[in-house]
């Protein structure tokens, strides 16, 4: 199947420091691009969804200017975090769908998360 | 507001026994269906999904789900679990280009 990685799997950092989070897709080309963010025990709930080459469309109650989503190209989206603060300390998870053209039925992978902490 | 439910919080089941994870969805029109499975501290996996067809869907380790448009209801099951099967369930919908999940059902399989 097809594998989306992110980078990096956990980090700590301080208060007021942003934070940049990378998703590749490894073995296609994500036609859109999906973050998210799970808290403990909770399920994931939609961010921002991208595609390439245009602006992310943000979830309601999502603050777009502290959650910067750049999808750079086919393979690559990043999520950064700017002037971190304790309650932004989350799992972060991208999602990157293919398309029909590449035989993926449209379906989502997942990347393995990001660990988020801030102090 | 449009949703995606799991009704169950927290399944606790003996090894061999059926299992049954409910899921409803609010949204109206096309949709696809989905149910992820999270092992403790692993990322989402896909068990089995629905476009159209056969409203009986069969997936990956026995899983099997079935879509009933009537009732707005994607349910989950497999008949006889193991211990292995312990991990989080998520159900999730496609609608307008976004997935949606459940809350999610967390599944003890007690050996």
């Amino acid at each position: 199947g097809a594998v989306v990685s992110q980078h990096p799997s956990r980090v700590i950092c301080k208060s007021g420091t942003s934070v940049k989070i990378e998703c590749r897709s490894l073995d296609f080309q994500a036609t859109t691009m999906f973050w998210y963010r799970q808290f403990p025990k909770q399920s994931l709930m939609l961010m921002a969804t991208s595609n390439e080459g245009s602006k992310a469309t943000y979830e309601q109650g999502v603050e777009k200017d502290k959650f910067l989503i750049n999808h750079a190209s086919l393979t690559l989206s990043t999520l950064t975090v700017t002037s971190a603060h304790p309650e932004d300390s989350s799992f972060y998870i991208c999602s990157a769908r293919g398309g029909w053209r590449e035989g993926l039925s449209n379906e989502q992978f997942f990347g393995p998360g990001t660990r988020l902490t801030v102090l | 507001a449009q949703s995606v439910s799991q009704h169950n919080h927290h399944v606790i089941l003996s090894e061999a026994a059926s299992l049954e994870l409910g899921c409803n969805y609010s949204y109206g029109g096309t949709v696809n269906l989905f149910w992820y499975v999270q092992y403790p501290g692993q990322h989402l996996q896909l068990l089995l999904k629905y476009f159209s067809g056969d409203p009986l869907v069969k997936g990956i380790k026995g899983f099997e789900a079935e879509f009933i448009k009537s009732k707005f209801s994607f349910n989950l099951r497999k008949p006889s679990v193991q211990w292995s099967d312990t991990a989080e369930y998520f159900c999730a919908v496609i609608v307008n280009n976004d997935m949606r999940f459940g809350a999610g059902t967390r599944l003890t399989v007690k050996p």
